[in-house]
């Protein structure tokens, strides 16, 4: 059972480069989500989406953009990297949180990126 | 400000010692999830707990969720080292009228020395 799969695992970028990281269901989940994981910070959400060619921004959207032209399929993009975007980049999906839902967020494994 | 509180931020206990998790929230809980991550890897989900009151168990480790459905615990018993990662919760809340969102904890990192 694959999951949720990004790539790739880890990257090194210089500042100023551009890249894109992509994330991948086989769930049918309808959400899809892009989070940072930094020390003392906890998740933070960058973007979501709530459907085929739907996006969204969440607490710490500036210097991400993402599209989801497939169900199936997220992508994280970041167009000119700074260091401060040095992180644990994890992708998740799941059917839409509601006062009944009863489906957690499924998580990847993660893409290590450092900018220098 | 953060609307999942988590306590303590950091624990470390002697294998075999009992201990506690707790995941504090100033709004009413619709769901709530505990998650564990291990260093360098991903979030791997342990429980769901939706009702107020409900308890669920899965090996030593059990979750609760109050009747007020504000607060959960998490309690491992008789800790392991394969116990060791860090502990986040997650919670389904109420974002403004019929709008609800999941919101994470910042982590406990639960360190169990043999």
């Amino acid at each position: 059972n694959a999951g949720v799969t990004q790539t790739p695992k880890f990257r090194v970028l210089k500042t100023g480069q551009s890249m894109t990281l992509l994330c991948a269901q086989d769930m049918n989940h309808e959400y899809m989500y892009w989070y940072r994981q930094d020390p003392g910070m906890g998740l933070r959400l960058i973007h979501y989406s709530v459907g085929e060619g739907t996006t969204a921004k969440g607490e710490v959207p500036d210097g991400y953009n993402v599209s989801r032209l497939k169900k199936q399929n997220f992508l994280l993009g970041l167009e000119s990297a700074a260091p401060s975007q040095t992180s644990v980049y994890f992708c998740a999906s799941s059917y839409p949180p509601t006062p009944r839902g009863n489906q957690p967020q499924h998580f990847g494994d993660g893409t290590r990126l450092s900018i220098l | 400000s953060q609307e999942l509180e988590q306590s303590p931020q950091s624990l470390i206990v002697q294998e075999g010692k009992n201990l506690t998790i707790n995941c504090t929230s100033s709004k009413t809980l619709y769901g709530l999830y505990w998650y564990k991550q291990k260093y360098g890897e991903g979030l791997i989900f342990l429980m769901m707990l939706q009702k107020g009151g409900e308890e669920k168990s899965h090996e030593k480790i059990t979750a609760k969720l109050d009747e007020k459905k504000q607060q959960s615990s998490l309690h491992i018993t008789a800790s392991q080292p394969s116990h060791a990662g860090i502990y986040l919760c997650g919670a389904v809340v109420n974002s403004g009228g019929s709008n609800y969102k999941l919101t994470f904890g910042k982590g406990t990192l639960l360190t169990v020395n043999p």
